[in-house]
């Protein structure tokens, strides 16, 4: 158990919809990232978010956008679903303490997302 | 752009032997760090090793080295005395580490079968 948590485990929606993503991170890790793994892409990264400001940005298209809230939990926001967006969306976390250096990214189980 | 190759799509050996994993990577910059995550069939990404650039030695953890060699950007992972639960699918990274983005470029991955 790496200590971040997603939910839920599991999506299924139609196209068109919109869906959130939840992320809890480790205690006292203040970076979030989000990872969309597919068959056809791989691993690719889309978003950091690092104390509750957006730090990176990655292949994140424009219907997906994210935040990080003040108790330090991320959510994922995916709008306008497009049979392509099935994938598998993990978060990460990562940095306890002050300014990391590529700490070392610990991920949560996932949330799969069907699109039909 | 960062690119990271793993050029072995499935790999196999025999349980109590030993197998290296390949992994070459492209960078222009000089500080980075580069990990070996196992994703095992439950999805879960699990932190297999670490290592950073500044350091000559090659890490090690229990059964898994790497290889790292920065002249040739080149790092390989060896796990000694396979056994069955190593069986999994196995992503190289390259790490950031520049002005707090530590975004993680993947590998295709290489499925790692264990024979008994």
């Amino acid at each position: 158990d790496s200590g971040v948590t997603q939910t839920p485990k599991h999506l299924i929606t139609a196209t068109g919809q919109r869906v959130t993503l939840r992320c809890s991170p480790r205690s006292g890790d203040l970076s979030v990232y989000w990872y969309q793994q597919s068959l056809d892409q791989g691993l690719q990264f889309l978003i950091q978010y690092y104390n509750g400001e957006e730090r990176a940005k990655g292949n994140i298209l424009e219907r997906f956008s994210a935040q990080q809230f003040p108790d330090l939990h991320s959510e994922l926001n995916l709008s306008s679903l497009e049979l392509g967006d099935s994938a598998l969306y993990f978060c990460a976390s990562s940095g306890r303490g002050a300014p990391p250096r590529s700490d070392t990214q610990y991920f949560g189980p996932g949330t799969r997302l069907t699109v039909l | 752009a960062q690119t990271v190759t793993q050029s072995q799509p499935e790999m196999s050996v025999q349980e109590a032997e030993t197998v290296t994993l390949s992994c070459t990577y492209d960078t222009s910059e000089s500080d980075y760090y580069l990990f070996w995550y196992k994703q095992p069939p439950s999805r879960q990404m699990i932190l297999v090793i670490r290592q950073e650039a500044y350091k000559q030695q090659n890490a090690t953890e229990n059964r898994f080295s790497v290889n790292f060699q920065k002249a040739a950007k080149s790092f390989s992972l060896k796990i000694s005395d396979s056994q069955l639960g190593d069986a999994a699918m196995y992503f190289c990274a390259w790490g950031e580490s520049r002005g707090g983005s530590e975004k993680l470029v993947f590998g295709k991955g290489t499925k790692l079968t264990v024979n008994p």
